[in-house]
């Protein structure tokens, strides 16, 4: 079975600042990590995501995640946030083969401070 | 546009009661997933189906029943038996069984008990 920690439940950050989300797994086989963000009373949207190759992943609105096999971790990064980046981010976890669900983390709430 | 339809956004539910929240996609998706979402929770998988005619209990099934009668409709039924059902309810699908796909969630029912 496969489980996510994410260490801080809220990060708050000034705007233009840099912020990382912490994000580790634990999981027996090969697996698939996700970052999904949830804006206010909406559902998840898909953030980025590693299945292979390279072990940085980048996202179309300047996040980035860096898969770390060694320290089982897949943070996420970004170097400056604005005010939009205000939401809920949820790390996901899944095996690289068969059908299973997803299994999230708890979140991490960012509110970003003008 | 293709998309995942959760209706009601708000539901109230009586003592004894059973509800039922509706969940549609025409996103033509095998796969359709019933997730709760409470405070410092994180999301918690309840029901998931992945063919029609045929479903699987998540990590907190108890008090929950679910039907897949059509490939587009996947009904969650709070019943009487749940007796903390306040929660925000998100509906997703995804493409296929691979676990590399990403989901694609609702905008949530948000059910509180009366």
């Amino acid at each position: 079975a496969q489980s996510v920690t994410q260490l801080d439940s809220q990060v708050p950050v000034f705007e233009e600042a840099p912020v990382e989300l912490r994000c580790n797994y634990s999981s027996s086989v090969s697996v698939y990590l996700f970052w999904y963000v949830q804006y206010p009373n909406q559902g998840l949207q898909l953030l980025l995501k590693y299945l292979s190759g390279s072990t940085l992943v980048e996202s179309i609105n300047g996040f980035e995640a860096e898969f770390n096999k060694s320290q089982t971790s897949f943070h996420l990064r970004k170097p400056s946030v604005h005010i939009s980046d205000t939401a809920e981010y949820f790390c996901a976890v899944s095996p690289n083969s068969g059908n299973t669900p997803l299994v999230f983390g708890k979140g991490t709430r960012l509110s970003v401070i003008a | 546009d293709g998309g995942i339809t959760q209706s009601p956004k708000y539901l109230f539910r009586k003592e004894g009661q059973n509800v039922t929240l509706s969940c549609e996609q025409n996103l033509n998706h095998d796969a359709m997933y019933w997730y709760r979402q409470d405070p410092g929770q994180g999301l918690r998988l309840i029901y998931y189906s992945q063919i029609v005619n045929d479903f699987q209990k998540g990590d907190i099934a108890e008090g929950y029943s679910v039907s897949r009668e059509k490939k587009e409709s996947f009904p969650l039924t709070v019943t009487s038996a749940q007796k903390n059902p306040t929660a925000f309810y998100l509906c997703a699908s995804r493409n296929g069984h691979a676990t590399n796909e990403k989901l694609f969630f609702g905008s949530g029912t948000q059910l509180s008990v009366l």
